[in-house]
This record gives C-alpha cells, sequence and structure tokens, in this order.
C-alpha cells in the first residue's frame, strides 16, 4: 500500500497570507490527525479528522482549520501567518478506531518570512 | 492529559552494541497505548514498536524491544546490535481513548563506528 502523502512538502510564506496544505491518508484509513512539530515546543496536536468529522482538537488559535473529504483526504489551513507559525506540519493516518497506530507522512516544512 | 517525559536528551552508541532509550509518562486513563517512533534526518516519523497497557508481555520488534513497568509508569526502548541506520530521533508517545498522540521530547541517538 501506498504510505501517507503531504502536498506541498516546502512553503514559503509571508506574515498575514494563508496557507493550506494537503493530506492524502493510506488507502482504507479513515482517521487523519495533524500535528505540528518546533524546535521550541515539539510535536503538538492540532486536530483529528474521522468520516469528513471533527473528532478532536487540540490548543491552537481558531487560525487553525482543517477539513476532511469524502475519500478521507485532509486539507489544513492556517490563516493570517504568523512568523510563530513556521514549522513541520506532519499529518498521520490510522483506521478509525480509537488507539490505532498512527502512520505518518513525510509532513510539509512551512517557513513564515 | 497526559505527559511523557524523555530525560536523556542525546544518547551515544557504538555500532553493535545496546543501548536504552528511557521515557516515563503520565497519564489518568486506564487503556492506553505506548509507541515509541523514530524520525531520521528526512523528518519523517517511522514506527517503532508499540504496547498495549492492558498487556503485561513485553514487546518486541525484531532488534527493538521494551521494558514496560505499568506500575512505575515507565516505558524504555531497547536498540540490541545498533546499527549506522538507527541514527536518528526517538520519540515515546501516549494515546488514550481519544485518538491524539502525546509526545515527548525526544532523544538524539548518535551510532559511531
Amino acid at each position: 500500500k501506498a504510505g501517507v502523502t503531504q502536498t506541498p512538502r516546502y512553503l514559503i510564506k509571508t506574515r498575514g497570507q494563508q496557507v493550506t496544505l494537503s493530506c492524502s491518508p493510506i488507502s482504507g484509513h479513515r482517521s487523519v490527525s495533524w500535528y505540528q512539530q518546533t524546535p521550541g515546543q515539539g510535536l503538538q496536536f492540532l486536530f483529528e479528522y474521522f468520516s469528513e468529522t471533527q473528532r478532536n482538537k487540540g490548543n491552537f488559535p481558531g487560525r487553525f482549520s482543517g477539513r476532511q473529504f469524502s475519500n478521507s483526504r485532509s486539507e489544513m489551513n492556517v490563516s493570517t501567518l504568523e512568523l510563530g507559525d513556521s514549522a513541520l506540519y506532519l499529518c498521520a493516518s490510522s483506521g478509525g478506531g480509537r488507539q490505532e497506530t498512527q502512520y505518518f507522512g513525510p509532513g510539509t516544512r512551512l517557513l513564515v518570512l | 492529559a497526559q505527559t511523557v517525559t524523555q530525560s536523556q536528551p542525546e544518547m551515544s552508541v557504538q555500532e553493535a552494541e545496546t543501548v536504552t532509550l528511557s521515557c516515563t509518562y503520565d497519564t489518568s486513563e486506564s487503556d492506553y497505548y505506548l509507541f515509541w517512533y523514530k524520525q531520521p534526518p528526512s523528518r519523517q516519523m517511522i514506527l517503532v514498536i508499540r504496547q498495549e497497557a492492558y498487556k503485561q508481555q513485553n514487546a518486541t520488534e525484531n532488534r527493538f524491544s521494551v521494558n514496560f513497568q505499568k506500575a512505575a509508569k515507565s516505558f524504555s526502548l531497547k536498540i540490541s546490535d545498533s546499527q549506522l541506520g538507527d541514527a536518528a530521533m526517538y520519540f515515546c508517545s501516549i494515546t488514550g481513548t481519544a485518538s491524539k498522540l502525546t509526545f515527548g521530547t525526544g532523544t538524539r541517538l548518535q551510532v559511531t563506528l
């Protein structure tokens, strides 16, 4: 099976802009989770989508949002970008059952200037 | 809330030797799963091993094994016959009833000749 894919892999934006990141899960997986990784804060959970519904949410401001499509692909959007949003954004997919193993994509590196 | 603590920021091991990475956690849930993920320079998170909390038997995956001490809330990873390809950041993580992973701060493992 193909693994989790994320696009784009690298992105450079300026403050105030918005950005959309995409994640395609492993075929058959219905849950997609998003994580932010920064040197200062480490790995932090953003949110999880299952069957097109947000099932869990982390402690991030409303500028961070996401959605999931009927084919389980997910997008994450960050509006009004700030310098502190520069990070590696990781997407992970699982079958959808609680506590199932999550498999990660290669990540999207976002640099905000 | 769940927390994960990795007290060893860096570890070094010689090729073919054995190394143990430490991890302690805290959770109020009775049903949880523990994971070790590896993040090489490519930044992709790769599952190393998984342990169900209800299982007393320690998980093993080829050269990787864990020492799961539930009462002490300890979950260490032992890598036997270390190889150059094992060099990476290793993250300990936990998930409970909500499908979100909480990660430790990571241990950077160096493998020397």
